[in-house]
């Protein structure tokens, strides 16, 4: 079945820049998609990235996808300690149904000032 | 609009004791899903549902019943609350667009003693 994964712990300091990454297994994913947790509170969308590109940028965010290596990265440019929160990775195939969507685990992302 | 709203936010069962979530949207979603998040594992699809009257299982739905009577309501049941069912759940609803953003609600946290 679809795995992704992701490892649980990144720490940076403020202003650097943090790479969070994710591996998926699964060939026919069309949408990969960054969601973040802040502490208390229910996931949001962050960005997204269709499985035909290689690149989304997105203000301090970039999005990198190697289809061959199926490889995902989030890159936070300037990282804030706002930005401290849990980031899943997750995919889906293009039907769109509510049972496609698989999540990582989440990483956890300590913003240390 | 609320978005998708959840109740209650904490709760704590005695093993075998019956509850129910409840989650609820105004959105007008027709795809709404019950996930459970428990440390290292992400998020895993309990139930969800593609419109009013209609329900499937998903990843991990033993021990859980859901019905979908209207387009807003899904409801989560526990019949007989176990210590494995300790977790945070969270409720999401999308469109029915192959785009598979899902709006969250801000979770419930459930301990089973």
């Amino acid at each position: 079945g679809e795995d992704v994964e992701q490892s649980l712990f990144l720490s940076v300091r403020e202003g650097d820049s943090s790479v969070i990454n994710c591996t998926y297994t699964d060939s026919s994913s069309t949408y990969l998609y960054w969601y973040k947790q802040e502490p208390g509170a229910g996931l949001q969308l962050l960005t997204y990235i269709f499985s035909n590109m290689d690149m989304k940028q997105d203000q301090r965010l970039t999005v990198l996808l190697n289809k061959k290596d199926k490889h995902l990265s989030l890159r936070i440019a300037d990282t804030q300690t706002g930005d401290s929160a849990i980031y899943f990775c997750a995919e889906s195939e293009s039907s769109g149904s509510a049972r496609q969507l698989t999540f990582g685990s989440g990483t956890q992302l300590t913003v240390l000032p | 609009n609320a978005g998708v709203t959840q109740t209650p936010k904490f709760q704590v069962l005695k093993t075998g004791q019956s509850m129910t979530l409840q989650c609820a949207q105004d959105m007008n979603h027709e795809y709404m899903s019950w996930y459970r998040q428990d440390p290292g594992m992400g998020l895993r699809l309990i139930h969800y549902s593609v419109g009013a009257g209609i329900t499937d299982q998903g990843e991990v739905p033993n021990g859980y019943n859901v019905s979908r009577s209207t387009t807003e309501d899904f409801p989560l049941r526990l019949l007989s609350a176990a210590p494995s069912q300790t977790s945070v759940y969270f409720c999401a609803s999308k469109t029915g667009n192959t785009f598979n953003e899902q709006f969250f609600g801000p979770g419930t946290r459930l301990t089973v003693l």
